[in-house]
């Protein structure tokens, strides 16, 4: 396992189409989050799964934003009707909860990011 | 979740230290302290973490004093390599749902 992976690594539609990003977790990994970065700041969290479960949404995630995990294993983002403002780095993190699981030891945790799709609307 | 405040901008030159560091007034109890490194176009990387006094790894070290409102990373000798964005974060280790809360992290340049 090679660590977290992202399709597509770029992606370019048009305002009003939709798309959908995919992020494959490290296999052992059972918690799953989505993150939008934009040019100049820090992520900013979307959601998260715990296996399959998806156990929080932020705010930022409006109606035309749909997550699944299906199976526990990989996960999809979906974003319908496409705005310019949702131009941004979309970034998928996975990580072993409860800490330690991983044999990290409870004081090492971090949460491993993928490259991330970096969409563009126009 | 803690906040935390960190300086926007910082340069250096290869082979000196670098010392970054972050204000965290709120820190819980429960908080751990995390640094991350970002270069252009890939996700964050964990570099290290701690909950008190210094924590040391093949990459850094990050020393947090007994009040644990402020912590510093420091990279030792730091190389063209490690021009990149750090970010600060703090949160609950056993609620790590909605723990990483990025701020806007520290741009550091490194010249030759």
């Amino acid at each position: 396992d090679t660590g977290v992976s992202q399709d597509p690594r770029h992606k370019i539609t048009k305002r009003g189409q939709n798309v959908t990003f995919r992020c494959d977790p490290i296999s052992e990994h059972n918690r799953l989050y989505w993150y939008r970065q934009t040019l100049g700041q820090g992520p900013e969290f979307l959601t998260y799964f715990q296996n399959e479960a998806q156990l929080e949404k932020s705010r930022l995630l409006s109606d035309r934003f749909s997550a699944e995990r299906p199976k526990g294993s990989f996960s999809t983002l979906e974003i319908q009707r496409t705005e310019q403002g949702d131009s941004a780095m979309y970034l998928c993190a996975s990580s072993s909860f409860p800490p330690g699981t991983t044999g990290w030891g409870r004081s090492n945790y971090g949460y491993t990011f993928g490259s991330g799709t970096r969409l563009t609307v126009v | 979740l803690a906040k935390t405040t960190q300086p926007i901008s910082m340069d250096s030159y290869e082979g000196q230290e670098v010392n970054i560091t972050c204000s965290h007034n709120n820190i819980a109890t429960n908080d751990y302290i995390t640094w991350y490194q970002q270069f252009p176009s890939q996700g964050p990387r964990f570099i290290i973490q701690g909950y008190k006094t210094k924590v040391t790894n093949e990459v850094a070290s990050l020393f947090i004093p007994a009040d644990r409102k402020s912590s510093t990373l420091s990279l030792p000798r730091v190389s063209l390599s490690d021009t990149a964005v750090y970010y600060c974060l703090v949160g609950d280790i056993d609620n790590a749902g909605n723990m990483l809360t990025f701020g806007g992290g520290t741009r550091l340049m490194v010249k030759p």
